[in-house]
């Protein structure tokens, strides 16, 4: 399957500090990506839609001064966690589908998990 | 707005069990399903695709239906092996979206 990869796997920050996760599709381009929460034993939440060339979009509830996007490329989106304090310590999952034949399919990279002090 | 549920919350079978678990979704118009593996602390890897025009896929020990008209997905484990040990995420796409739709998953036990 096609691969997605993400940067760092894991941080530790201090509260007030901004971290920048990234998340690349390596085999692929993708125009858009999506960007996951997920707590523990729970389901992933979707965070927001990341375009290349236009402002994600955020879900209801979602901070976009908090949690700033940017589709850099289209092999590349970056989540930047601003001010970060310890109720945003989380696993960050990135998502990109991939089309071929017709058919689009969604291929998730490895997380990273956050942790604020 | 799109829902999904996934029962049982939690499975523990022995090993060589055949086992079956369950995804359904409240709106119809769906335009794929897929089901996903996830190991603790990792990502989620693809098991099976299902496209709304099909009824089922299957892939080595893996078979997965969907039934669209009644909402339903089943995910049939055959042979279940400890290292099939993990949480089993169903989702679903929309026809106007990439977004992913997710349920709350079933955590699988396999015991040796």
């Amino acid at each position: 399957g096609a691969v997605v990869s993400q940067h760092p796997s894991w941080v530790i920050c201090k509260s007030g500090t901004s971290v920048k996760i990234e998340c690349r599709s390596l085999d692929f381009q993708a125009t858009t990506m999506f960007w996951y929460r997920q707590f523990p034993k729970k389901s992933l939440m979707l965070m927001a839609t990341s375009n290349e060339g236009s402002k994600a979009t955020y879900e209801q509830g979602v901070e976009k001064d908090k949690f700033l996007i940017n589709h850099a490329s289209l092999t590349l989106s970056t989540l930047t966690v601003t001010s970060a304090h310890p109720e945003d310590s989380s696993f960050y999952i990135c998502s990109a589908p991939r089309i071929a034949g017709g058919i689009d399919e969604q291929f998730f990279g490895p997380g990273t998990r956050l942790t604020v002090l | 707005k799109q829902e999904v549920t996934q029962i049982p919350a939690a499975l523990s079978v022995p090993e060589g069990e055949n086992l079956v678990l369950n995804c359904s979704f409240t709106d119809s118009a769906i335009y794929n399903l897929q089901w996903f593996r996830q190991d603790p602390g990792k990502g989620l890897t693809s098991l099976l695709l299902i496209q709304s025009s099909q009824r089922e896929q299957t892939s080595g020990r893996l078979n997965a239906s969907l039934d669209k008209s009644s909402g339903r997905s089943t995910l049939y484990i055959a042979a279940s092996q400890p290292g099939d040990s993990a949480t089993y995420l169903c989702a679903v796409t929309g026809s106007s979206s990439y977004k992913l739709i997710f349920g709350s998953g079933t955590r699988l036990l396999v015991r040796p």
